[in-house]
């Protein structure tokens, strides 16, 4: 069975400072994996995905997210925070069956 | 850009009253989804619906939920006697095809409040 842990439910940067999400997975069967972005009052909107081509994986907004298998990990990362990133961030694995395996969320405060 | 809506975008409801949330999927998806989320706890899967019928459902999905795609484009999810512990947001989410790897896009929501 497959499963995702997101370390920190909280995380607080400041602007123009190092963001890094942790994501570590679970999955019997090669995985895929997805990061999710929710803005308040939005629906979930797809950051980047690793579907085993590279893992480094570059997504929308500076985002990346590298695949390391040896740690089950799948971190989310940008060099610079922006106000504009301040949201929950949610990281998932695809189920055998093709339903998406949540994490509970990482939101993302960025102070001025 | 296509988009999938939800309506309404909050519901507030009688425990044991029927509620029906509605989902207008992207016009060429042939996979259906419906998520919730309990304040404060992870987003959990519901059930995934093709070809006009359920492929998937979770054990939260009993025989209170129903699902239905009763034209060729809304999708809904039926709530037969809600209970209190039926408040979350509801999401709705659509693919182009089947395998893991396809990205599913995601409604904005329903709040259901079960009062």
């Amino acid at each position: 069975a497959q499963s995702v842990t997101q370390l920190g439910s909280h995380v607080s940067v400041s602007e123009g400072a190092l963001v890094l999400l942790r994501c570590n997975y679970s999955s019997s069967v090669p995985p895929y994996l997805f990061w999710y972005v929710q803005y308040p009052n939005q629906g979930l909107q797809l950051l980047l995905k690793y579907t085993s081509a590279a893992t480094l994986v570059k997504g929308i907004n500076g985002f990346e997210a590298e695949f390391k298998k040896s740690e089950t990990s799948f971190h989310l990362t940008k060099p610079s925070a922006h106000m504009s990133d301040a949201a929950e961030y949610f990281c998932a694995v695809s189920s055998t069956q093709g339903n998406l395996i949540f994490g509970k969320g990482t939101k993302l405060s960025v102070k001025p | 850009e296509p988009e999938v809506t939800q309506t309404p975008s909050h519901q507030v409801t009688q425990m044991g009253q029927e509620v029906i949330l509605r989902c207008v999927p992207i016009s060429n998806h042939l996979y259906f989804y419906w998520y919730r989320q309990i304040l404060g706890q992870k987003v959990e899967f519901l059930v995934s619906f093709y070809n006009n019928e359920i492929s998937e459902k979770s054990e939260i999905f009993d025989d209170q939920f129903s699902v239905e795609r009763p034209d060729g484009s809304n999708f809904t999810l039926k709530i037969r006697s809600t209970k209190l512990e039926d408040s979350a947001m509801y999401f709705c989410a659509s693919k182009t095809s089947g395998p893991g790897y396809n990205e599913q896009f995601f409604g904005p929501g329903t709040r259901l409040t079960v009062l």
